[in-house]
């Protein structure tokens, strides 16, 4: 079966405009995470979200990123007024229950804020 | 709040030799440590996690709780082993939390 995937793959944006970032997760899986990547930073948690449960929203650096969870199962990770210092490759993860099962990763987005 | 500690952005090493990448973390509970390796365009893959004290691809990796420390460690390191390797923590409530990589080249 297809594994995570992600959209758009790249990303070129002008500062101060909002982007949304696409994650379908693999099928059946209730676990979704999102990651950013940054250059020299490695990979820092934004987001967490498990099955209907409210959403861990602890690693979001302000409140201009936010993200949603549809019906359990595709994500947008929205970032309002994006700003130079936002550009990186924004990972999401999912895994069957979340816990002790293993994450399984997408492709990436890389986002480019000029 | 746990803290993953990766002190090495970039190791070096000739092929056969060994290599350790070092990992340090802290948390108040009963961590769970990973390593995830990403090789070139390729996505972010699980590479072991210490309760299953499995070894992959030649690589071992060992709990040590009172040094606080799950170094990753390979006796002999290959070509195909060059890669960015990220160290993780899953706390009790489930929140992973990843080091800044460490960059592993394997010299010819």
């Amino acid at each position: 079966g297809a594994g995570v995937s992600q959209s758009p793959s790249n990303k070129v944006t002008e500062k101060g405009k909002d982007v949304e970032l696409r994650c379908d997760p693999i099928s059946g899986h209730t676990a979704l995470y999102w990651y950013r990547q940054s250059l020299g930073q490695g990979l820092e948690f934004l987001i967490y979200f498990q099955g209907n449960s409210a959403p861990d929203k602890s690693g979001l650096p302000s409140d201009r990123f936010s993200a949603e969870r549809t019906g359990g199962s595709v994500s947008t990770l929205t970032i309002q007024r994006t700003q130079q210092e936002d550009s990186a490759v924004y990972l999401c993860a999912s895994s069957l229950r979340g816990g002790k099962e293993t994450q399984y990763f997408g492709p990436g987005t890389r986002l480019l804020v000029l | 709040a746990q803290r993953v500690t990766q002190p090495e952005k970039l190791l070096s090493v000739f092929k056969g030799a060994p290599v350790e990448l070092k990992c340090n973390y802290s948390y108040s509970g009963s961590p769970e440590l990973f390593w995830y390796v990403q090789y070139s365009r390729q996505r972010l893959q699980l590479l072991l996690r210490h309760i299953s004290r499995e070894s992959i691809k030649g690589f071992t990796a060992d709990l040590n709780k009172g040094e606080t420390s799950f170094h990753l460690k390979k006796p002999f390191a290959q070509e195909e082993d060059s890669a960015m390797y990220y160290c993780a923590l899953r706390s009790n409530n489930n929140d992973m939390r990843f080091g800044a990589g460490t960059r592993l080249t394997v010299k010819p």
